[in-house]
């Protein structure tokens, strides 16, 4: 059964780089035809999709935050990765990574509550 | 910026029937867009309900089903129970590997 793992700091500064990291196991993140994903939900609010990474290194992001953006995958390590700049107390949130096809995300992470505050 | 709406909230009696709906700020949801629908409760990762408007995912009970009405999609509960209580998203694939969550719906049941 595949699972998936957010894990990362739990505070970052403002201006800073957020970065997190989802593992993946029971299943290899370089199988053909999957997207994975990272989605926020700030605290009291709705999901926001970050962006994808299809299993061949393609990118996708939001418009409204691909400015900041940056998605990479390690197969060695069974890993992809977010990573958020210059991040403001507006980027506090809780983060889920999840696998995806076009037509769904699941399985989904139990996801990663990240605080940005000096 | 698209937006994809959903109404903030709606109540349902125990075994009652309830249509939530997920529509776009500009234009029409078709199958196209391939809705999917998914339910999170307090402190919990989304679970998939529905996906390509009216698959449910394994596990689902039939009580939950999905559908294109109008220009919006839309996910039934008929026979809603006490542990339907929760927030409900839809997603749309917008193309060009582009996904918008809708702003979500929350039911109770009472």
């Amino acid at each position: 059964q595949l699972q998936l793992q957010e894990s990362g700091p739990g505070l970052v500064k403002p201006s800073e780089t957020l970065s997190l990291t989802c593992t993946v196991s029971g299943g290899s993140i370089s199988s053909s035809s999957y997207y994975w994903g990272w989605i926020r939900q700030p605290p009291g609010k709705g999901l926001e999709w970050i962006g994808s990474i299809y299993y061949s290194g393609s990118t996708y992001y939001n418009p409204s935050l691909k400015s900041r953006v940056t998605i990479s995958v390690d197969t060695s390590k069974n890993q992809f990765s977010l990573k958020l700049s210059s991040v403001t107390a507006a980027d506090t949130a809780v983060y889920y990574c999840a696998r995806h096809v076009i037509t769904r995300f699941d399985p989904w992470g139990q996801g990663t509550l990240v605080t940005v505050s000096s | 910026q698209t937006v994809v709406t959903q109404e903030p909230s709606f109540s349902v009696s125990p075994g009652g029937t309830v249509t939530l709906t997920c529509g776009l700020s500009s234009g029409s949801v078709s199958t196209s867009y391939y809705p999917s629908w998914y339910q999170q409760t307090p402190g919990q990762a989304p679970r998939t309900l529905i996906y390509s408007t009216n698959t449910r995912s394994s596990g689902v009970p039939d009580r939950f089903s999905g559908s294109i009405l109008g220009n919006k999609a839309a996910l039934t509960i008929t026979g809603a129970q006490a542990d339907d209580e929760s927030d409900y998203y839809c997603v749309l694939y917008m193309g060009s590997g582009i996904y918008v969550f809708g702003t979500g719906t929350k039911v109770t049941v009472l």
